[in-house]
């Protein structure tokens, strides 16, 4: 079985400040990680996904995040956030063979101020 | 449709009644899932459906829990003698198929907020 660990809670910024939401996971197999956001009163939207490959993915809004096997994390960031980021972030996570139901984290509340 | 859709985007009723939420998935998506978000907690894993067929129920938190899907589309979760403990937001989603990797990336409704007196 898989787990995932989302370290913040909640994580305040100002506008225009880098940011960066930690994300580690457990997992006896290989993975396949993924984050989501969920605005206000919506469902959750895909971010990024990493499957295989490039351990450094971009998604949309400018996010990216790295994928660190050795560390067993998926680090989310953007290098300059925007008060339209203000949002809830879920990291998820699995298994590449087997469950095909991701386990997700608790989420991580990014809230940006003026 | 374009999105996955759930019905209704609020519910409020009184403890002891039953409750229907209804989900309607992307046209083609074989694999629907239902989840619980409550207060401040991630997404707890209710049910999944491959077609009509629910292969994992390992997730409904009690008896009172209930889903079918009709069609290989709309799923219908329903929750039987409500508990003030059952009130959160249920999330829809569907995929492609139910398998790991790009086909099984979800796609969630916006859910229902049901709230019990």
């Amino acid at each position: 079985a898989q787990s995932v660990t989302q370290l913040d809670s909640q994580v305040p910024v100002f506008e225009e400040a880098p940011v960066e939401l930690r994300c580690n996971y457990s997992s006896s197999v290989s993975v396949y990680l993924f984050w989501y956001v969920q605005y206000p009163n919506q469902g959750l939207q895909l971010l990024l996904k990493y499957l295989s490959g490039s351990t450094l993915v971009k998604g949309i809004n400018g996010f990216e995040a790295e994928f660190n096997k050795s560390q067993t994390s998926f680090h989310l960031r953007k290098p300059s956030v925007h008060i339209s980021d203000t949002a809830e972030y879920f990291c998820a996570v699995s298994m590449s063979g087997g469950s095909y139901i991701p386990t997700f984290g608790r989420g991580t509340s990014l809230i940006v101020h003026p | 449709g374009a999105g996955v859709s759930q019905s209704p985007s609020n519910k409020v009723t009184e403890k002891g009644k039953d409750v229907e939420l209804r989900c309607d998935p992307i046209s083609g998506h074989t694999a629907l899932y239902w989840y619980r978000q409550s207060l401040g907690q991630g997404l707890e894993f209710l049910i999944y459906f491959q077609g009509n067929s629910a292969p994992d129920k390992s997730g409904l938190p009690s008896d009172r829990f209930s889903a079918e899907r009709t069609g290989g589309s709309v799923s219908t979760l329903t929750i039987q003698r409500t508990q003030q403990e059952d009130s959160a937001v249920y999330l829809c989603a569907s995929s492609l198929a139910p398998v790991s990797g790009t086909k099984n990336i979800q796609y969630f409704g916006a859910g229902t907020r049901l709230s019990v007196l």
